[in-house]
């Protein structure tokens, strides 16, 4: 159980073209999700956090108008990268906490999106 | 500031040996402090979680310490296997439930 999605597993486009990314919780409703972004060698950056049916809490220096993001369902989480750049390719993953838990102790990840912006 | 340091040289050991992995910090009062496994090119796995009233936890060949007047925790794999070979990350908790991540340590197991 605890399943996390996400697509696609690999995204190469153009700079200045948007991306976006999909998160599923599979076997189980979320009403928090999170997305990070891990650089090579380096530790998970938390982005923002994902919440049903409100607006996204982003982390300082994270710029909301440029990575977009919808929690439309308790199921369904989406990044949108506008008019990428280079500097944005990235390992971003996203996480979440089924209902049911009654803390956010351990988290679910997806297996990543590797983007890359030529 | 918050500090999570880890290791950031790969640990070479040989298959059969015991893998200890460390994660010191500073300027925090973690309530929780996690361990989780990464592969390349995937999303962490939780594998075990140890809250600040805790100095042991143990889950099959895993065994975590936890010394918070050293601000130090000790994750020991036991009988290490090859397929022990991945990354291994830890992260505090402070209380918000939104964990801080250090960067890692790669473990390699040589059969």
């Amino acid at each position: 159980g605890a399943v996390v999605s996400q697509h696609p597993s690999r995204v190469i486009c153009k700079s200045g073209t948007s991306v976006k990314i999909e998160c599923r919780s599979l076997d189980f409703q979320a009403t928090t999700m999170f997305w990070y972004r891990q650089f090579p060698k380096k530790s998970l950056m938390l982005m923002a956090t994902s919440n049903e049916g409100s607006k996204a809490t982003y982390e300082q220096g994270v710029e909301k108008d440029k990575f977009l993001i919808n929690h439309a369902s308790l199921t369904l989480s989406t990044l949108t990268v506008t008019s990428a750049h280079p500097e944005d390719s990235s390992f971003y993953i996203c996480s979440a906490f089924p209902l049911a838990q009654s803390s956010y102790n351990e988290q679910f990840f997806g297996p990543g999106t590797r983007l890359t912006v030529l | 500031s918050q500090k999570i340091e880890q290791n950031s040289e790969a640990l070479n050991i040989q298959e059969g040996k015991t893998a200890t992995l460390t994660c010191n910090y500073t300027n925090y009062s973690p309530a929780y402090l996690q361990w989780y496994r990464q592969d390349p090119g995937r999303g962490p796995v939780f594998l075990l979680l140890i809250r600040e009233n805790e100095k042991e936890k143990r889950k099959e060949r895993l065994k975590v310490t936890f010394d918070t007047t050293l601000k130090q925790s000790l994750f020991h794999i036991t009988a290490s296997q090859p397929a022990d070979s991945a990354t291994y990350l830890c992260a505090l908790d402070g209380g918000s439930y939104i964990p801080t991540f250090g960067r890692g340590t790669s473990l390699i197991v040589h059969p």
